[in-house]
C-alpha cells in the first residue's frame, strides 16, 4: 500500500464546475496535510494546509480532512482553465517527513 | 515574503564532475529540504535539516552530499553523479512540521 494515494487522472471538467480531489493516506500518525499545484516545469506551489477535522476555505478552495478515513480531499469551486496543472497531495508523517501522492493532472476545459 | 531561490537553474555535467547545488530562504525558517522529481513523478525526500542539523537521509548514494552552513542555506554537492541523476531538484523550507515553500528548482543533467 502507497502512504499516499491519489487517483492520477486526468481529470477534465469544464469551465465554471467543480473539480473534486481526493487523497487517502496509510499512517494514521500524520498529523499535517497539504495541497500543492504544480504547473509544467514549474516547482510545486502550495494551495492550501489542513491539519484538524473538517474543512477549511481560502477564495475558490475548500480543503477537507478526515482523519478517521484518513482521507483528505480539494475541492475547485468556478474551475478556471489556469486551474489545468497536477494537483499533488502532501502528507507529513512526523518530523518533517513528507511524503507527496503521485498527482492528479486537472485539465479545465474553456 | 514566501521566497526559496535556488541556484544554478540548470545545470549540465559529467560524471566525472563535482559541482554543487545552493539554496537560500530569508523567512527565519529552521526545517530545510532537498527533494528530487523526475519528470512526470512526484518529490522524492533526499534530506531533511531541522535546526541545521541533518534529521532524515533517505538514503540517498554518497555521491550526493548535503550541507546545511547556517539556518539560511543549504547545499547539495554533487560527485561522480550517474546519467539516472538527471532530475530537477528542489529545495525547500519550512517551520518544522508546518507548510513547506519550494525554490523554483535547479534542473540537472548528467552526460
Amino acid at each position: 500500500q502507497k502512504e499516499v494515494e491519489q487517483n492520477s487522472g486526468p481529470l477534465s471538467v469544464p469551465e465554471g464546475a467543480i473539480a473534486s480531489l481526493n487523497c487517502t493516506y496509510s499512517d494514521r500518525v500524520s498529523q499535517s496535510f497539504f495541497w500543492y499545484r504544480q504547473y509544467s516545469g514549474k516547482s510545486p506551489e502550495l494551495i492550501m494546509s489542513i491539519y484538524s477535522n473538517g474543512d477549511k476555505e481560502d477564495g475558490r478552495f475548500t480543503a477537507q480532512l478526515n482523519k478517521a478515513s484518513q482521507y483528505v480531499s480539494l475541492l475547485i469551486r468556478d474551475s478556471q482553465p489556469s486551474d489545468s496543472a497536477t494537483y499533488l497531495c502532501a502528507v507529513n508523517k512526523a518530523r518533517n517527513d513528507m511524503r507527496f501522492g503521485a498527482g492528479t493532472r486537472l485539465t479545465v476545459k474553456p | 515574503d514566501t521566497e526559496v531561490t535556488q541556484t544554478p537553474k540548470h545545470l549540465v555535467m559529467g560524471m566525472t564532475n563535482k559541482k554543487s547545488l545552493k539554496c537560500e530562504q530569508h523567512m527565519g525558517h529552521r526545517a530545510m529540504y532537498w527533494y528530487k522529481q523526475k519528470a512526470k513523478k512526484p518529490p522524492e525526500l533526499m534530506f531533511v535539516y531541522s535546526y541545521e542539523k541533518l534529521s532524515i537521509n533517505e538514503s540517498v548514494p554518497s555521491r550526493f552530499s548535503p550541507e546545511c552552513p547556517n539556518s539560511s542555506l543549504l547545499n547539495l554537492h554533487l560527485h561522480a553523479l550517474q546519467p539516472e541523476d538527471s532530475a530537477l531538484y528542489l529545495c525547500a523550507s519550512s517551520q518544522p512540521s508546518y507548510e513547506q515553500y519550494f525554490g523554483p528548482g535547479t534542473r540537472l543533467t548528467v552526460t
